[in-house]
């Protein structure tokens, strides 16, 4: 049974780094695209990114030059780091299997993220 | 890249069907048949409902189906359940090799 689990701070300060880990269980990291989507309080879903274990990534334009995707193959993990945030960075943040079909089959429970001044 | 347009609610009452609109533009929808859909109840993850346009994955009910004409993706919902009532998300491939979501939309069953 594939399963995910993101992880990380919950509080993070104006202008500072946001860095989360996704955890994956049941399946190998080595064999599949790797995603992080967010959704603000209330709001709908933002694609990030995505990552394949051999390293090839692809970021969202809106985020492009704050946002680093990296892959753990050793402790099947995969992470976020998301640079320079603001009170808009404030969201829930799912980790992601992304088919090469370009859908997202199985998902995290989501973790929520702050952005305090 | 913008969001897909979806909109903001749709409703009806159980045992009736319901269509909810995907829009996009031909760098996306209209391009490739990599549109899928999401249910996503309060506090929950998203959940995938279609793939590739038309596709169910195992374990989804064959009453939510999809289909593509030009720039537009729809998801029907037939037979109406209430435990139907939930937001539901559009997703659509890029020509950058990049993937956009919709607005969401709120499905309300009477």
């Amino acid at each position: 049974q594939v399963q995910l689990q993101e992880s990380g701070p919950g509080l993070v300060r104006s202008s500072e780094t946001l860095s989360l880990t996704c955890t994956v269980s049941g399946a190998s990291i080595s064999a599949y695209y790797w995603s992080w989507i967010r959704q603000p309080p209330g709001k709908g879903l933002e694609w990030i990114g995505y990552i394949h274990y051999s390293g090839t990534t692809n970021y969202n334009p809106s985020l492009k030059g704050r946002v680093t995707i990296s892959v753990h193959t050793s402790k099947n993990q995969f992470s976020l780091k998301l640079s320079s945030v603001t009170a808009a960075d404030t969201a829930v943040y799912y980790c992601a299997i992304y088919s090469t079909y370009a859908y997202f089959d199985y998902w995290g429970q989501g973790s929520l993220v702050t952005v305090s001044s | 890249q913008s969001a897909l347009t979806q909109p903001a609610s749709v409703s009806g009452s159980p045992g009736q069907s319901i269509t909810i609109s995907c829009t996009g533009t031909s760098s996306d929808v209209g391009g490739y048949n990599y549109v899928s859909w999401y249910q996503q109840h309060p506090d929950k993850a998203p959940k995938l409902m279609i793939y590739e346009v038309y596709d169910r994955p195992s374990g989804v009910s064959n009453r939510f189906s999809g289909s593509k004409s030009g720039n537009t993706a729809s998801l029907t919902i037939s037979g109406l359940q209430a435990e139907d009532e939930a937001d539901y998300y559009c997703a659509s491939y890029t020509g950058s090799s990049t993937l956009v979501f919709g607005t969401g939309t709120k499905v309300t069953v009477l």
